[in-house]
Formats: structure tokens, sequence, C-alpha cells
């Protein structure tokens, strides 16, 4: 079946400017993660999204970084007037939440370019 | 919260060597769980340990899960090419929140 999704793939934006990423996890996955890794760093957690829950929100670096998800279907990271040290790739995950622990499914990504 | 250390931060393999990496917590984890990322890509999940002195074998591959469920190892026998990347292990919380440890970064030189 189709795995996790995201868009765009790469993207190259001006140093103060907006950005929308979007990811469409798998379909039924409650749980959905937002990653950022910086060249050859490990994945830093940004936020957990779990159902109707309020998400986790305490690795958002900054004021600048928010995310919003539609129920169990699609999620979007903003990222408001960007910064060059913003840039890295952005990876999204979802996995199924219930009785026992669900393995993450990831995205291939979006690389992120703050010139 | 939890933390997972992993060691070593790189390790570099001659083709056919062993290596073992490991992931290290102070406290009792519930599970751990490995991922490997290929050099450009995104992680992809190997295996998930949950018992006490859980061994799993993939391949060349051995997963085991400590006595005291506070660290983790893998295991790769005789390495190949294919086995460069980047091995992740990671736990959950109570409320579903997965914590990576830092990763491996494997090189293996033929």
């Amino acid at each position: 079946g189709a795995g996790v999704s995201q868009s765009p793939s790469n993207k190259v934006t001006e140093k103060g400017k907006d950005v929308e990423l979007r990811c469409d996890p798998i379909s039924g996955h409650t749980a959905l993660y937002w990653y950022r890794q910086r060249l050859g760093q490990g994945l830093e957690f940004l936020i957990y999204f779990q159902g109707n829950s309020a998400p986790d929100k305490s690795g958002l670096p900054s004021d600048r970084f928010s995310a919003e998800r539609t129920g169990e279907s699609v999620s979007t990271l903003t990222i408001q007037r960007t910064q060059q040290e913003d840039s890295a790739v952005y990876l999204c995950a979802s996995s199924l939440r219930g009785s026992g622990t669900r393995e993450q499914y990831f995205g291939p990504g979006t690389r992120l370019t703050v010139t | 919260g939890q933390q997972v250390m992993q060691i070593p931060q790189y390790q570099h393999v001659q083709e056919g060597e062993d290596f073992t990496t490991y992931c290290n917590s102070s406290t009792t984890l519930s599970n751990i769980q490995w991922y490997k990322q290929r050099p450009g890509g995104h992680p992809v999940f190997l295996i998930q340990l949950v018992k006490s002195g859980e061994v799993k074998k993939q391949k060349r591959l051995t997963f085991q899960f400590g006595e005291a469920k506070k660290n983790s190892s893998l295991h790769i026998t005789a390495t190949q090419t294919t086995d460069v990347g980047t091995y992740f292990c990671a736990q959950t919380d109570s409320w579903g929140k997965f914590q990576f440890g830092a990763g491996t970064q494997v090189v293996v030189t033929p």
C-alpha cells in the first residue's frame, strides 16, 4: 500500500520567507511525527500528534515553527521568517497507536535550503 | 524524560569484519527499536525488542535486549558494503512518543 508521502521533496527559499511543508501519513495511522535532520546529524524531534489529543510541541525550536494536523490525516509544518539555520531535511513519520508499540514509517523528507 | 545513548558515534569497518553498536539508557526501557538510514535515504524500521534478554536475528544482524532492559546491542557479522548507513535505536514512552538515539554512522571499506 501507499507509504508516507511528503511534499515538496525539495524547497529552496530566501531568508525571511515563510514555507509550508506537507505530510500525508499512512491511512489509519493515528500518530504523526515531525523531525528535523541536519546534514550528518541525528533526528531532532519537533512535534508529535496522537489522535485527537493535544499535540506534543516540546521539540519546536522557536515560535517561528508551527504545525497542524487535520484529524488523523494530512499535516503541515510551517516555518515563518526562515533563517539559514533552518536548512535541513524535514522528515515526517506515522505509526499506529494502540496496544503494544508500533514502528514508525518515515516519508522521504523535504530538503529545505534557505539562501 | 528517558534518553537513549548510542555508542560509538562512528564505526569504520573493514569489509568482512564484525562489529557491534550499543544503545544504553539510565532507566528501564519498555521496548527498543532499531532503524537503519542509508545515505541520502530515510530511516527504515529493522526490529523491535520487548522482552528482557530477548535476542532476534535477521541474517547477519543480531539484536539483543539486556536482561535489565536498560541496554541493547546490534551486532553485524561479515560486514558488507550494503551495511553502510546510520543505525538508530529508539524507545517509546508511555505516551507513545518516540525518542531516538543519536545514531551510529557505519562506514565500510572494501
